[in-house]
């Protein structure tokens, strides 16, 4: 099941820039997870953040969280070209026994 | 990191055979593992709940008889597509929580790419 929207669908950069991506939610979760995919293959876990927490950091990845929102961030710094995947957000919601749903992920190129 | 393998990768078979696939936790226990299909281009959707010694809970539109789940240990869960079609040719994930740690980390196979002629 989904609940999520990511935005932008697609992202087009250049090697070295950021990428910004946004995930946001309907229901109270537990917490929100960002996954990468690359093409035709398993997802990798990224990151999770807490619902009580508000951001978290990660080698080059950076993810906030407002619940009062009901939102997320990832952003990516100095993308590289092996950032090129799709990416997915992901939320436990609170009553959920720990199915999660999934938003509908950004594809993002990083062009050389 | 934890690992969790499928098998097998990739499978093409006759229309109006049956198919299974493997997942398993390579190095941890895991009582609860998720199975799902994704098409192209789209996102996840969570087929079924598959749970350590009971039935598996199916979502909403997933026939329990065309796609059997069988959660026989920690280790191991399988997905049956029994009298395939072309429409359930797609990529089919598993994804596995484990039982030692807090729960709130999924640790996916690589998805089994299934076509069906």
């Amino acid at each position: 099941s989904q609940q999520g929207e990511e935005d932008p669908q697609a992202l087009s950069i250049q090697e070295g820039e950021n990428a910004t991506m946004n995930c946001s939610y309907k229901t109270s979760i537990n917490n929100l997870q960002w996954y990468r995919q690359n093409s035709g293959r398993g997802l990798v876990h990224l990151i999770l953040i807490r619902s009580n927490e508000r951001e978290k950091h990660s080698g080059r990845l950076r993810v906030t969280l407002d619940t009062s929102k009901k939102s997320s961030s990832l952003l990516i710094t100095a993308s590289r070209a092996a950032d090129t995947a799709s990416y997915f957000c992901a939320t436990d919601a609170a009553d959920s026994n720990y199915q999660l749903i999934w938003g509908a992920g950004t594809k993002l190129i990083i062009k050389p | 990191g934890a690992v969790v393998s499928q098998h097998p990768s990739w499978v093409i078979c006759k229309s109006g055979t049956s198919v299974k696939i493997e997942c398993r936790s390579l190095d941890f226990q895991a009582t609860t593992m998720f199975w799902y299909r994704q098409f192209p281009k789209q996102s996840l959707m969570l087929m079924a709940t598959s749970n350590e010694g009971s039935k598996a809970t199916y979502e909403q539109g997933v026939e329990k008889d065309k796609f059997l789940i069988n959660h026989a240990s920690l280790t191991l869960s399988t997905l049956t597509v029994t009298s395939a079609h072309p429409e359930d040719s797609s990529f089919y994930i598993c994804s596995a929580r484990d039982l030692a740690g807090m729960g709130e980390t999924q640790y996916f196979g690589p998805g089994t790419r299934l076509l069906v002629l």
